[in-house]
């Protein structure tokens, strides 16, 4: 069964608008980790933003914020004024546990394509 | 963020030979480094678990004779594609992370592996 869904295969924004992309998972662990993950056509993986699954706040990093609802189960990625390098693929992943041990996977991912 | 290095970032072979992937963490020891393969517009789905000093554990449907992991130090793993049929030309990226928990997955530039 699929663990991490990311139901927008494609989103467009345009420059200096904000958007949210989306992600919902499925876990029965307590403890668990959420991730957002960049990747360029370069293939490289940036890493964005972390949420623990005991973090009250919601977490913020520059202009990326996560918008943590653990009743929905959702873990969604709000981009603020776009930019033209933000035009990417972005995976939301999960870590079931929080320990460097522990497996890390990924959902299908969404292409965001930022227009001038 | 640590460094986490992959090489070759990408190599040609003939079908039938093996290929040799290594990934090194350059400024921290990972006792646990992950393989994931990615296909193109799609996502990475997880290999294998690699452990310092003990066997890999494999995903289901992963070749474990086909996809060797050897993982002898804290610092480097391999992977090692026996025998490369086309089907196995693929993005190969590597992860690790610090030890303890809340840490986040760094990952390698990525290997591109074209049989031919």
């Amino acid at each position: 069964a699929q663990k991490i869904t990311q139901t927008q295969p494609g989103m467009f924004v345009q420059e200096k608008e904000a958007v949210t992309l989306d992600c919902t998972y499925d876990t029965s662990d307590q403890s668990y980790g959420l991730f957002w993950y960049k990747q360029p056509s370069s293939g490289e993986m940036i890493f964005l933003i972390y949420q623990g699954s005991y973090d009250e706040q919601n977490a913020t990093e520059g202009r990326y914020s996560l918008n943590f609802q653990k009743a929905r189960k959702s873990a969604n990625l709000v981009i603020s004024a776009s930019q033209l390098g933000d035009s990417a693929m972005y995976f939301c992943a999960m870590r079931e546990g929080r320990s460097s041990y522990d497996k890390v996977i990924f959902g299908p991912g969404t292409s965001l394509s930022v227009i001038p | 963020g640590a460094v986490v290095s992959q090489h070759p970032s990408w190599v040609i072979c003939k079908s039938g030979t093996s290929v040799k992937i290594e990934c090194r963490s350059l400024d921290f020891q990972a006792t646990t480094m992950f393989w994931y393969r990615q296909f193109p517009k799609q996502s990475l789905m997880l290999m294998a678990t690699s452990n310092e000093g003990s066997k890999a554990t494999y995903e289901q449907g992963v070749e474990k004779d086909k996809f060797l992991i050897n993982h002898a130090s804290l610092t480097l793993s391999t992977l090692t594609v026996t025998s490369a049929h086309p089907e196995d030309s693929s993005f190969y990226i590597c992860s690790a992370s610090y030890r303890g928990t809340n840490t986040e997955a760094f990952f390698g530039q990525g290997t591109r592996l074209t049989v031919v």
